[in-house]
């Protein structure tokens, strides 16, 4: 596609429930990068993948975020037991691959954890 | 711990006046700085970048100065326009992590 795309584009669920964030990186882009915004901070970086695998997942706060890329394009961040403290709009990144100096954000996926 | 730090949050300048947002780091490791550009539900965009090897880049309107020794960074917009109003992140980069400043929100007033 033309731009990074991310699905849904907003998400309101209840506490203890199961979410799944979309991400379409631009067309031929290998590198792809999650990050986490909130209120009143910077991105925060969660995880990056090089094609299919997950080449740096340190920033994953906790065994209840997972994410996956199975076809090295779509990506789906996954997160379980949700809490308010994941309320963040949730950004996507892609780039050309490893050693492009620049990412193309998508404009992001806002999680509501009531 | 945050290692790339925008200390001010806001910043007010007149249209056509210059303005200057700072960024600091504290990792020498970081070989390549950006700045973003961030409008309300949007996601940022790139605007520009320097290496470590150079202490100036310069893009039309923008220019950014990195200062080594002094772990600093620093954008110039000039003349402001109202249409810069937004946030704006910077980012430094070892490797493949990015590392991104809290921003600072600039309102460029007519």
């Amino acid at each position: 596609g033309a731009g990074v795309s991310q699905t849904p584009s907003n998400k309101v669920t209840e506490k203890g429930k199961y979410v799944e964030l979309r991400c379409d990186p631009i067309s031929g882009h290998t590198a792809l990068y999650w990050y986490r915004q909130s209120l009143g901070q910077g991105p925060e970086f969660l995880i990056y993948f090089q094609g299919t695998g997950a080449a740096d997942d340190s920033g994953l706060p906790n065994d209840r975020f997972f994410a996956v890329r199975p076809e090295g394009s779509v990506s789906t961040l996954k997160i379980q037991r949700t809490e308010r403290g994941d309320s963040a709009v949730y950004l996507c990144a892609s780039s050309r691959d490893r050693g492009a100096n620049v990412l193309t954000f998508g404009a992001g996926s806002r999680l509501t954890v009531l | 711990d945050q290692q790339v730090k925008q200390n001010s949050p806001s910043l007010s300048v007149q249209e056509g006046r210059i303005s200057i947002l700072n960024c600091d780091y504290t990792n020498s490791m970081f070989d390549y700085f950006l700045w973003y550009k961030k409008y309300p539900a949007e996601g940022p965009t790139f605007l520009i970048s320097i290496s470590s090897i150079k202490d100036k880049n310069e893009d039309g309107r923008f220019t950014v100065f990195l200062n080594k020794s002094a772990k600093h960074l620093s954008l110039h917009i000039v003349p402001s326009q109202p249409g810069d109003s937004a946030v704006y992140f910077c980012a430094a980069r070892p490797g493949n992590q990015f590392y991104f400043g809290t921003g600072t929100s600039l309102t460029v007033i007519p």
